[in-house]
């Protein structure tokens, strides 16, 4: 079964760091391009970047260019989402999602359960 | 970057009835990369039109989309109660990849 895992959910503090994940199965994970997906609470859906992990390579939406760093691991297929620093405004649900077709960017045919994240002092 | 402005905001029907929702962009969206998806609350979203026009994998065929450039249809030809959500549209033609803001369909 083709699926995306994601990380459990996270309560910081501001100014803290975290990291979350999204391990991929069922396929080959290093051949789609996987996107992370910022809902904040009771709000739309925005792209916050797409990550190809067959070589690691990285692109972010303007919003979030050296906000975030979105990396992956092709060894044990999982991508991940890392803040340095982060704010009560990052209070919100994160999703992974992969790419429809292998090799090429595109719609997001596969989601990962979402994993929460809540930024409070 | 491309916005995509959705219409109506929220879209009040019963089921059986016959649902249209709109995807306006601010230009030309490369390709018709243009993808249609559903979410309910508490869940992921799903994925039901890409290309446009083209249905996912297990996407019933009352869901359907057209449109070409600027202006974009989902259909629902006769609504189920399981299709009351909230409808996001998508282009993945040109970056930064964008969303629409959403239709909510909800019951009348």
């Amino acid at each position: 079964e083709v699926q995306l895992v994601q990380s459990g959910a996270e309560v910081k503090k501001p100014g803290e760091s975290l990291k979350i994940s999204c391990k991929g199965s069922g396929y080959t994970f290093s051949n789609y391009w996987i996107a992370w997906v910022r809902q904040m609470p009771g709000k739309g859906l925005e792209l916050m970047g797409t990550v190809y992990p067959g070589d690691s390579d990285a692109i972010y939406s303007p919003s979030f260019q050296g906000q975030v760093t979105i990396s992956a691991d092709k060894s044990i297929s999982t991508a991940y989402l890392q803040w340095s620093s982060l704010k009560a405004s990052d209070t919100a649900m994160y999703y992974c999602a992969r790419c429809r077709r292998p090799y090429y960017k595109g719609a997001f045919d596969m989601w990962g359960q979402g994993t929460l994240v809540t930024v409070s002092a | 970057e491309i916005v995509l402005t959705q219409s109506p905001g929220t879209l009040s029907l019963s089921p059986g009835e016959r649902a249209t929702l709109s995807c306006t962009a601010s230009q030309s969206v490369f390709s018709n990369y243009l993808a249609w998806y559903q979410q309910k609350p508490g869940q992921a979203p799903r994925l039901l039109i890409y290309g446009a026009s083209s249905r996912a994998t297990g996407i019933p065929d009352r869901f359907g989309g057209s449109g070409s450039g600027t202006d974009f249809t989902l259909t629902i030809s006769r609504l189920e109660p399981e299709d009351f959500a909230v409808y996001y549209c998508q282009q993945y033609g040109s970056s930064p990849w964008t969303f629409g803001q959403g239709t909510k369909v909800e019951i009348k």
